[in-house]
């Protein structure tokens, strides 16, 4: 079974550009969650899927971050304008809905993005 | 104050030593606790993770809550090069929910 898939692996960009992430979750996942690392801090949650819906976008910087999710599927983090402190890791994770007990969030290998 | 407080290290030890890995907490609804282990430039992976006050074993590892002190543990024996790696520690109130990490500690282990 293929895991938790990020695109692109690396990218870097000028402020003021825009750049989009894109995550494809495990097979069947109705949960989805995008968390950020910013360097030297802990990897912090910005916003969480159940299908197509946002369940919980309460880590979400600003308003220059959009995340969408078509048909439940892959996921999208769009920056637009980027700025120097977007720069970080940003990783995707997926998990079954849990029925009685924790759920087990599987993470991609994240997306470096530096903001020049 | 950060909810969740692990010292970064780094922590290097000798092959076969015991390893202790800790992280406080300062939210009492947190019922779930998880180490995850991440290898360089690789996403992070669950290690073992714990319901309320307890201890759970698994091979060379084993995790320890205590929730009246929110203190959490994971120990390794007998360690392994191949442990070397950062380790997080994870917290939620259960279900599906978010996760809130320590910083992590970064352990290298010396053959």
């Amino acid at each position: 079974e293929a895991g938790v898939t990020q695109f692109p692996s690396h990218s870097v960009i000028e402020k003021g550009q825009t750049v989009t992430l894109r995550c494809d979750p495990i097979s069947g996942h109705d949960n989805l969650y995008w968390y950020r690392r910013v360097m030297g801090k802990e990897i912090k949650f910005l916003l969480h899927f159940v299908k197509e819906s946002k369940q919980d976008e309460s880590g979400m910087p600003n308003n220059r971050f959009l995340a969408e999710r078509t048909g439940g599927t892959y996921s999208t983090l769009k920056v637009q304008p980027a700025e120097l402190e977007d720069s970080g890791v940003y990783f995707c994770a997926s998990s079954h809905l849990p029925r009685g007990d924790q759920e087990t969030q599987y993470f991609g290998p994240g997306t470096r993005l530096l903001v020049l | 104050q950060k909810e969740v407080e692990q010292d970064p290290g780094p922590l290097s030890v000798p092959e076969g030593a015991i390893v202790s890995l800790n992280c406080t907490y300062s939210n009492s609804a947190f019922q779930y606790f998880m180490w995850y282990r991440q290898y360089s430039r690789k996403g992070p992976e669950l290690l073992m993770y714990t319901y309320s006050s307890g201890n759970k074993e698994d091979g060379r590892f084993t995790a320890q809550v205590d929730k009246s002190s929110k203190y959490i543990s994971l120990f390794i024996r007998d360690s392994q090069p191949s442990d070397s790696a950062t380790y997080l520690c994870a917290m939620s109130r259960g279900g599906a929910q978010k996760l809130v990490f320590g910083q992590g500690t970064r352990l290298t282990i010396n053959p």
